[in-house]
């Protein structure tokens, strides 16, 4: 079956290290996304690729990098430069830019740090 | 700039009763997408439904329907028949016309909806 995968599920950082969580998507989908969500709150878009070899910063960007080497994959990196990285992230993908088309997102990497 | 409001922290409802989830949006575009996704507490994210700003119908899917009412800029989600595998949290999103420079989908906060027997 087609879908997006991340991993790992659970992610354990210490403090001033680098982690790179992984997303995986077999859909075919030219886009893909990265989405930060904190206990209680929406989702905060963080970078965005809609082609290969290119990406755009999201509304939260500061402490994060990406890549876009292939189509199936775009990993995140959480940098030591980020504060506050203890949250869920969430990839998604999507076939179309359009309003008409929803998003197709992983089961999500939870990020603590010890 | 474009928003999405959820004003219902939670809500309980009991089995088999409809409820109704609110959310209301605000955008100055005129083509625009509202989507309402639901997110048990394993974490992924599931789609429901989708209503277009050009529909002139109002969505359904199974026991989903979106209220969809444009000069109020409301994007309601009905759920009938409630069932305890409800019990989750739901949330209103929206992404306008394609743009290089601003492709996204935009969350409310949510709404934690709890089913009851």
């Amino acid at each position: 079956d087609g879908g997006i995968t991340q991993s790992p599920k659970y992610l354990f950082r210490k403090e001033g290290q680098n982690v790179t969580l992984s997303c995986e998507q077999n859909l075919n989908h030219d886009a893909m996304y990265w989405y930060r969500q904190d206990p209680g709150q929406g989702l905060r878009l963080i970078y965005y690729s809609q082609i290969v070899n290119d990406f755009q910063k999201g509304d939260i960007a500061e402490g994060y990098s990406v890549s876009r080497e292939k189509k199936e994959s775009f990993p995140l990196t959480v940098t030591s430069a980020q504060k506050n990285p203890t949250a869920f992230y969430l990839c998604a993908s999507s076939i179309d830019p359009g309003p008409n088309y929803g998003y197709t997102f992983g089961s999500g990497t939870r990020l603590t740090v010890v | 700039a474009q928003k999405i409001t959820q004003t219902q922290p939670g809500m309980f409802v009991q089995e088999k009763e409809a409820v109704t989830l609110d959310c209301t949006y605000d955008t100055s575009d005129q083509s625009y997408g509202l989507f309402w996704y639901k997110q048990p507490s394993s974490g992924e994210m599931i789609f429901l439904i989708y209503q277009g700003s050009y529909d002139e119908q109002n969505a359904t899917e199974g026991r989903y329907s979106l209220n969809f009412q444009k000069a109020r800029k409301s994007a309601n989600l009905v759920i009938s028949a409630s069932q305890l595998g409800d019990s989750a949290m739901y949330f209103c999103a929206m992404r306008e016309g394609p743009s290089y420079n601003t492709d996204k989908l935009i969350f409310g906060t949510g709404t934690r909806l709890q089913v009851f027997p």
